[in-house]
């Protein structure tokens, strides 16, 4: 079992729809859990962290987290084109680590 | 503030060549990662330094890769021998401390090895 699981994709979905990423991971000691955005080409960089559970928001983008399902996700609201990228969740293990362990990244798909 | 900086951004060897990637990470930042990106594995920790100390370097393949960052402002990533299975992005990238849940790592734009 992978330490951090997405589904690869790619996601498809039309502009101004609702676009939902989802990752497992499997330390349950886990602290805290981020989301990247990699465009083609480009190196990552943070979208959200969470670190508590239940929802978080910034703007259109939700970060939600269940530890007991051990389960995070990423919600886009009002996709648009230029949300077109991977995502990438990150979990940082217990202990006071700087270490991230990356899922595969799910490549998501709007359509305009 | 530059960012992270990394070079060189692309380098085509041949196998057997050695090949040294290079790092500056965002001043003021106590930690340092390198990481690997492949199609196959994703984006993969190589090693991290907090305060010029490696920490973990655990994702390290073997002993072909050596790290070093002999200061605050520099680390490079040597690979000897290179073979074509190393051909990837290598990422660099830098946080602040490590303090609670909300660091935050800021990559560099990347090296793509191509190794022949």
């Amino acid at each position: 079992q992978k330490e951090v699981e997405q589904n690869s994709g790619p996601l498809s979905v039309p502009e101004g729809a609702i676009a939902s990423l989802n990752c497992t991971y499997s330390d349950r000691g886990s602290q805290s859990f981020f989301w990247y955005r990699q465009y083609s080409g480009k190196s990552p960089e943070l979208i959200m962290f969470i670190y508590s559970n239940g929802d978080k928001e910034d703007g259109r983008f939700t970060a939600q987290l269940n530890k007991a399902s051990q389960y995070v996700s990423l919600l886009i609201r009002d996709s648009q084109p230029s949300d077109s990228a991977t995502y990438l969740c990150a979990v940082r293990g217990s202990g006071n680590t700087g270490k991230l362990i990356f899922g595969q990244g799910t490549t998501l798909q709007v359509k305009p | 503030d530059a960012g992270v900086i990394q070079s060189p951004r692309h380098e085509v060897t041949e196998m057997g060549q050695e090949v040294t990637l290079r790092c500056k990470p965002i001043s003021g930042h106590d930690y340092l990662f390198w990481y690997r990106q492949t199609m196959m594995r994703g984006l993969e920790l190589l090693i991290y330094f907090n305060n010029n100390v490696p920490i973990d370097d655990s994702g390290m393949p073997e002993d072909r890769f050596s790290a070093k960052m002999p200061n605050a402002s520099f680390s490079t990533l040597k690979i000897q021998p290179s073979e074509p299975r190393d051909s990837a992005v290598y990422f660099c990238a830098s946080s602040p401390k490590v303090q609670g849940f909300s660091d935050t790592q800021y990559f560099g734009p990347g090296t793509r090895l191509t190794v022949l």
